[in-house]
């Protein structure tokens, strides 16, 4: 299994340009998470789904950010549109029925 | 409110000086705990859970209920050792919460 597959893993884009980073999951988890992760406010959970389901979104700082989990192993988290201040690294998990997350290579999103 | 607690922000220690980390936190329930590591610019990796009760990397953790801590431990650090570790909760079910994180730096 390759683990937890993430693409792009570098974006550079420009201001008010929408983004699209993609996730797919380890082949037999049902969970998946997106997190965000910057210098200043450390590693934030974005949002979650159970079964493709999203069962908390709290985290997600505004309107302009969206996820879907169109299927049992794929996920999308799309900015439109995107701002200096979504400059960050994130990161998808998905995680096992023993409790253990399994963390993707990251997206390094510059938005210029 | 569940809340976990990493109080140090930097750890700097010399090659071969014990270590420990300090994780506390506020959950409600019974949680299961997490140390992950983070490596310069790599994805987040599991380092160990407290019901596995193993020894990763010579990374000991102890779950103590009594204090609700869950302090990351090792006698002898290596210069390898130079991350980013974060301690995280878990309820079954739930999210996962990380912690700040605590960077550690063992130098020379």
């Amino acid at each position: 299994d390759a683990g937890v597959i993430q693409s792009p893993r570098h974006e550079v884009t420009e201001m008010g340009q929408e983004v699209t980073l993609r996730c797919k999951l380890i082949s037999g988890h049902n969970s998946l998470f997106w997190y965000r992760q910057t210098m200043m406010r450390g590693l934030e959970l974005l949002i979650y789904f159970n079964n493709n389901v999203p069962i908390d979104d709290s985290g997600m700082p505004e309107d302009r950010f969206s996820a879907k989990m169109p299927n049992a192993s794929f996920s999308t988290l799309k900015i439109q549109p995107s701002e200096p201040r979504d400059s960050a690294v994130y990161f998808c998990a998905s995680r096992s029925s023993s409790g253990t997350q399994y963390f993707g290579p990251g997206t390094r999103l510059t938005v210029l | 409110a569940q809340r976990v607690t990493q109080p140090e922000k930097l750890l700097s220690v010399f090659k071969g000086a014990p270590v420990e980390l300090k994780c506390n936190y506020s959950y409600s329930g019974s949680p299961e705990l997490f140390w992950y590591v983070q490596y310069s610019r790599q994805r987040l990796q599991l380092l160990l859970r407290h019901i596995s009760r193993e020894s990763i990397k010579g990374f000991t953790a102890d779950l103590n209920k009594g204090e609700t801590s869950f302090h990351l431990k090792k006698p002898f650090a290596q210069e390898e050792d130079s991350a980013m570790y974060y301690c995280a909760p878990y309820n079954q079910g739930g999210k996962l919460i990380f912690g700040q994180g605590t960077e550690l730096s063992v130098k020379p």
